[in-house]
């Protein structure tokens, strides 16, 4: 099965760049998906297909992918930010989700 | 604007079998273009993907849960459902359904989860 490893928890600064690692065999090679959950709520993508924006989330989110690591950047971290953010990929016909990372802005 | 609802039963007793229901609004699970798909979340811990279904029935199944697992579309009420059996302690989750998007494979819309228990 595929893996995928995130760090348990990130923090950053208030306004500053907080950026959110997942890793896995070749990831470069796949798509990646970043998902944000806030406390009590359902996920919401912030990113797809590694750095597209959904309609709706703000420019200070981006995403690359590259070899075995992809990235979840915020700028600009805001209190509203902090959430929980899971990696996803697909491997042979399976999603699969990192263990999630938590992000605190301090 | 796609709004899924999932309806449970909230308490399971174990080796029984669990059914979730996703209610769709906005969007039409006849669709071809997206996968219905169901993902649940132990207390406390991460994300786990369970399965989807699409475009008249056609499945995928998380393979460590595939011998207990079927799914359905009910294109009548615009539904799908899940149901899991001889369930125990370790199904307790919020089941969260969840629209795939074919082509960038992702999870654009998902429901507000519903809360299972597994106990006598």
């Amino acid at each position: 099965s595929y893996d995928l490893t995130q760090p348990l928890s990130v923090s950053v600064a208030l306004g500053q760049t907080a950026r959110i690692n997942c890793g896995g065999n070749s990831i470069g090679s796949k798509s990646v998906h970043w998902y944000q959950q806030r406390p009590g709520q359902a996920p919401v993508v912030v990113i797809y297909r590694d750095s597209n924006r959904p309609s709706g989330i703000p420019e200070r989110f981006s995403g690359s992918n590259s070899g075995s690591r992809a990235t979840l950047t915020i700028s600009r971290a805001q209190v509203g930010d902090e959430a929980d953010y899971y990696c996803q990929v697909w491997d042979s016909s399976t999603a699969v989700f990192g263990g999630g990372t938590k992000l605190t802005v301090l | 604007q796609v709004q899924l609802q999932e309806s449970g039963p909230g308490l399971v007793k174990p080796s029984q079998t669990l059914s979730v229901t996703c209610s769709v609004s906005g969007s039409s699970i006849s669709s071809g273009a997206y996968y219905w798909t169901w993902i649940r979340q132990h207390p406390g811990k991460g994300l786990e993907w369970i399965g989807y279904i699409y475009n008249g029935g056609t499945t995928s199944y998380n393979p460590s849960l595939r011998s207990r697992l079927s799914m359905s579309l009910d294109t009548s009420r615009n539904r799908f459902s899940l149901r899991l059996s001889s369930v125990t302690a370790a199904d307790a989750a919020v089941y969260y359904c969840a629209r795939g998007r074919a082509g960038s494979f992702h999870f654009d819309s998902w429901g507000q989860g519903t809360l299972v228990t597994v106990s006598s």
